[in-house]
């Protein structure tokens, strides 16, 4: 089993549309991330939590919300969503500070 | 603010021949810096990473790099490039000016030609 663990791999929705994605962790990381990846711009954070309670933004988050519920699980919400967040989305985790992230396989997100 | 240049957009090289994959960094503090591979269809891996220890830092599949504090520069290399290795890769900058936030480079796609 996959130990960052994004659901669903692909989604294709509407504008307006609230979106939810989905990650999951076996890794026991405190640290967890949310990008974005759209060509030729690399990976750009959304959010991130260092632990339940802490949730902080990161270089793009309008548009967006998170919510941490548990160690194990961060969840990255658009709650209308429009079609320039068409993108890759990743979820990450990392056990501290400067050290290497864990990606998942990330989410295909396509809003029409 | 910290931040990568990935100085190419896409390398080719012949399968056997070697790899050069170039990373320059701006950085005010003493960076801690990686480089991630990506294949199709999946997440970010980590190649390797250089946390002020030895500035020649070897990775996984035969990829090494070296950190030249005069140069800013952080490239990655490989001997001889095998089918593989064909993917994206990623160099990324993180330091205490932004929490320790990743600053991603805009990615190099590696093409190796038989």
């Amino acid at each position: 089993d996959a130990d960052v663990t994004q659901t669903p791999r692909n989604r294709i929705t509407k504008t307006g549309k609230r979106i939810m994605l989905e990650c999951s962790q076996t890794k026991g990381h405190d640290r967890m991330y949310w990008y974005r990846q759209d060509p030729g711009l690399g990976l750009r954070l959304i959010y991130y939590s260092f632990d339940v309670k802490d949730i902080n933004k990161g270089e793009i988050s309008d548009g967006y919300s998170v919510s941490r519920q548990a160690q194990a699980k961060f969840s990255l919400s658009l709650e209308s969503a429009i079609p320039n967040q068409t993108a890759l989305y990743f979820c990450a985790t990392s056990l501290g500070l400067n050290q290497p992230q864990h990606f998942g396989d990330g989410t295909r997100l396509s809003i029409l | 603010a910290q931040s990568v240049t990935q100085l190419d957009s896409h390398v080719s090289v012949s399968e056997g021949t070697p790899v050069l994959l170039r990373c320059n960094y701006s950085s005010s503090y003493s960076p801690s810096l990686f480089w991630y591979v990506q294949h199709p269809n999946k997440g970010l891996q980590l190649l390797l990473k250089y946390t002020s220890a030895a500035t020649l830092v070897k990775g996984i599949n035969g990829f090494e790099a070296e950190f030249k504090k005069s140069e800013t520069s952080f490239h990655l290399t490989k001997p001889s490039a095998h089918m593989s290795d064909a993917a994206e890769y990623f160099c990324v900058v993180s330091d205490l000016e932004n929490n320790n936030d990743m600053r991603f480079g805009a990615g190099t796609r590696l093409t190796v030609k038989p």
